[in-house]
This record gives structure tokens, C-alpha cells and sequence, in this order.
């Protein structure tokens, strides 16, 4: 079974700043996906970026970035000019490649706090 | 706009009963999770449906119930056999069957045993 480690429970960064969240995860398979979800005070769970395994390049979105290390099985977010919208449970997940592999592994969060 | 609801936002139950917990999307969507949330722990699967009238169980089922009747709709039903509901409940949908790799979640439901 795969598993899902955020080591952090909690992060803080100065406004403008940047901060890097880690996650690791353990598996055996060579294809998969990964993802990190944003959870606010509202707590509906949002989309932030994900990774496919089978792709070398990084993925990016604005000010989101991941840095992937397959071998080593790390992907952590990096959050560049943070801002105070930024502040949530940030959680990294798993999911197994292929029809029949729906279900996602989450981790234990990383609570990010912004400071002004 | 294309969305997911879940209802009520705030629930509560006496010991020993049912109740149903509601999740619609209209994104088109063919598969739909469910997702129990406690503190400082990550979600977990419940049950997921890839289409109508078939659905399986994820990694705690025990206690709980679903049925997949419409496409859009996925209820869950917490029953008096489930032990310590009290959580936060989560409903997802993806895609479909080609291309199910991104679940896409709605505000989900904080269920409480009185």
C-alpha cells in the first residue's frame, strides 16, 4: 500500500516570501500521480497543482511549483510572493496510474500561516 | 456554473440514527468519491462510484452506505452500525473512465452525534 508523509505540521512565511513544503511518499509502482490540495478555513478542498510520474519536467502554475525527485520520492510545493489568500491546510496526495486505481492518498497537511 | 453541492453544510444526529448526507455535481462528471475527514489526519475513502448503479467500497465502508442511481447524485447514508461518525465529510467527482486522474471536490458536510 502507498503512503503519504508531510512532515510539518506547520509552516509560516513572511508576506512576499517564499516557502517550500515537502511531502514524500512510498511505492512500488513507476507510474502514478501526485497532487497538492489547498484547504481553507472554508475547508473545501482545492486543486493546486499535480505531477504526473511518467513526466521529468517540474509542473508550474503561477506561483505554485513542484520539485519532483522521482528517485527519491519527494515532491514538494514551493509557493513564491505568498500571500495572505495563501493561509490553509495544504495536503499532498497519490494516486496509482490506470482505470480501477481511483483512490487518493492523502497526507497529514501542512497548516501554512502568512504573516503580514 | 459548474459545480459540486453537498447538503446540509452542518448536520447533527442523536445516537442510533441514519441520515443521509447529499452530494450533486453537474460537471458531466462519471465517478464520484466519498471522503471522511477527522483532525490532523488526511481524507480517507469511503466508497467511490465510476458510473451509475455500481459503486465500491474504499478503505472505511464499514457503517456507511451509498447508491449511485443518476449520474449526478451520490448519496451517503452514515447508518447507527458506523461508531464514531462525527467528521467531516468530503464528495469528489472526476472525469470519467478515460481520463480520471484529477477529483475535483465539493464543501463538504460536518456531521455531528449528539
Amino acid at each position: 500500500a502507498q503512503t503519504v508523509t508531510q512532515s510539518q505540521p506547520e509552516m509560516s512565511v513572511q508576506e512576499a516570501e517564499t516557502v517550500t513544503l515537502s511531502c514524500t511518499y512510498d511505492t512500488s509502482e513507476s507510474d502514478y500521480y501526485l497532487f497538492w490540495y489547498k484547504q481553507p478555513p472554508s475547508r473545501q478542498m482545492i486543486l493546486v497543482i499535480r505531477q504526473e510520474a511518467y513526466k521529468q519536467q517540474n509542473a508550474t502554475e503561477n506561483r505554485f511549483s513542484v520539485n519532483f525527485q522521482k528517485a527519491a520520492k519527494s515532491f514538494s510545493l514551493k509557493i513564491s510572493d505568498s500571500q495572505l489568500g495563501d493561509a490553509a491546510m495544504y495536503f499532498c496526495a497519490y494516486r496509482s496510474f490506470g482505470f480501477g486505481n481511483e483512490k487518493l492518498t492523502f497526507g497529514t497537511g501542512t497548516r501554512l500561516t502568512i504573516i503580514p | 456554473d459548474g459545480g459540486i453541492t453537498q447538503s446540509p453544510k452542518y448536520l447533527f444526529r442523536k445516537e442510533g440514527q441514519n441520515v443521509t448526507l447529499s452530494c450533486e455535481q453537474n460537471l458531466n462528471h462519471d465517478a464520484m468519491y466519498w471522503y471522511r475527514q477527522d483532525p490532523g489526519q488526511g481524507l480517507r475513502l469511503i466508497y467511490y462510484s465510476q458510473i451509475v448503479n455500481d459503486f465500491q467500497k474504499g478503505d472505511i465502508a464499514e457503517g456507511y452506505s451509498v447508491s449511485r442511481e443518476k449520474k449526478e447524485s451520490f448519496p451517503l447514508t452514515v447508518t447507527s452500525a458506523q461508531k464514531n461518525p462525527t467528521a467531516f465529510y468530503l464528495c469528489a467527482s472526476s472525469p470519467g473512465l478515460v481520463y480520471t486522474d484529477t477529483q475535483y471536490f465539493g464543501p463538504g458536510t460536518r456531521l455531528t452525534v449528539l
